[in-house]
């Protein structure tokens, strides 16, 4: 099946500094990837959508200022947390369909830690 | 909007028991419906799926039909095992345009020996 994959799965950072977080598919092109947060024992909420070559859809509330996305290829996406604060420490994990994949289904990538100190 | 309902757990069974996790759902059209798992530490794994009314999804001994006249998706497993625990999440796809997941809240599922 195909494979998703999340760089760094885990990550601890001062509050101010920015971290950068990859998502790349693995074996498929990926038009459209997409970012969740997840916190504790709760479910995923859509951060943003990021379309390759294009500017990425933020959800409302969702701070496109704080949350960089930048989707250069049909296999990479990148989110940047910027000024990172112990409020953004979450489970941040990306998702791909790729062209021609029907039924809307999500590849999902194994998931981000960002601890926040 | 759309929207996913799921019953909340946690769901606590001993091993062998029969598991249903409820799965409601609102939206447009005709989405298409999922079933994801989530272990420990993980991220998530498609169970398995159904794209339209009355299809049956059906993995590693799970199954969930599609039913569109009480937009239900509920999930069944005729006999649990430990290594079924985890947390399991419903959601669907909207029909048409950008094709991000709507998740339900999840719902835990303990199986003891």
């Amino acid at each position: 099946g195909a494979v998703v994959s999340q760089h760094p799965s885990r990550v601890i950072c001062k509050s101010g500094t920015s971290v950068k977080i990859e998502c790349r598919s693995l074996d498929f092109q990926a038009t459209t990837m997409f970012w969740y947060r997840q916190f504790p024992k709760q479910s995923l909420m859509l951060m943003a959508t990021s379309n390759e070559g294009s500017k990425a859809t933020y959800e409302q509330g969702v701070e496109k200022d704080k949350f960089l996305i930048n989707h250069a290829s049909l296999t990479l996406s990148t989110l940047t947390v910027t000024s990172a604060h112990p409020e953004d420490s979450s489970f941040y994990i990306c998702s791909a369909g790729g062209q021609g994949r029907g039924g809307g289904e999500q590849y999902f990538g194994p998931g981000t830690r960002l601890t926040v100190t | 909007g759309d929207s996913v309902t799921q019953m909340e757990g946690p769901v606590t069974l001993s091993e062998e028991a029969f598991l249903t996790i409820n799965c409601t759902y609102t939206a447009t059209g005709y989405p298409s419906l999922f079933w994801y798992v989530q272990y420990p530490g993980e991220g998530l794994q498609l169970l398995l799926k159904a794209t339209k009314a009355d299809d049956k999804g059906s993995n590693k001994g799970f199954e969930a039909t599609y039913r569109k006249e009480t937009t239900s998706f509920h999930l069944e497993k005729g006999s649990v095992q430990v290594s079924d625990s985890a947390v399991y999440f419903c959601a669907l796809s909207p029909e048409a345009g950008r094709r991000a997941l709507t998740f339900g809240s999840g719902t835990r599922l303990q199986v003891q020996p």
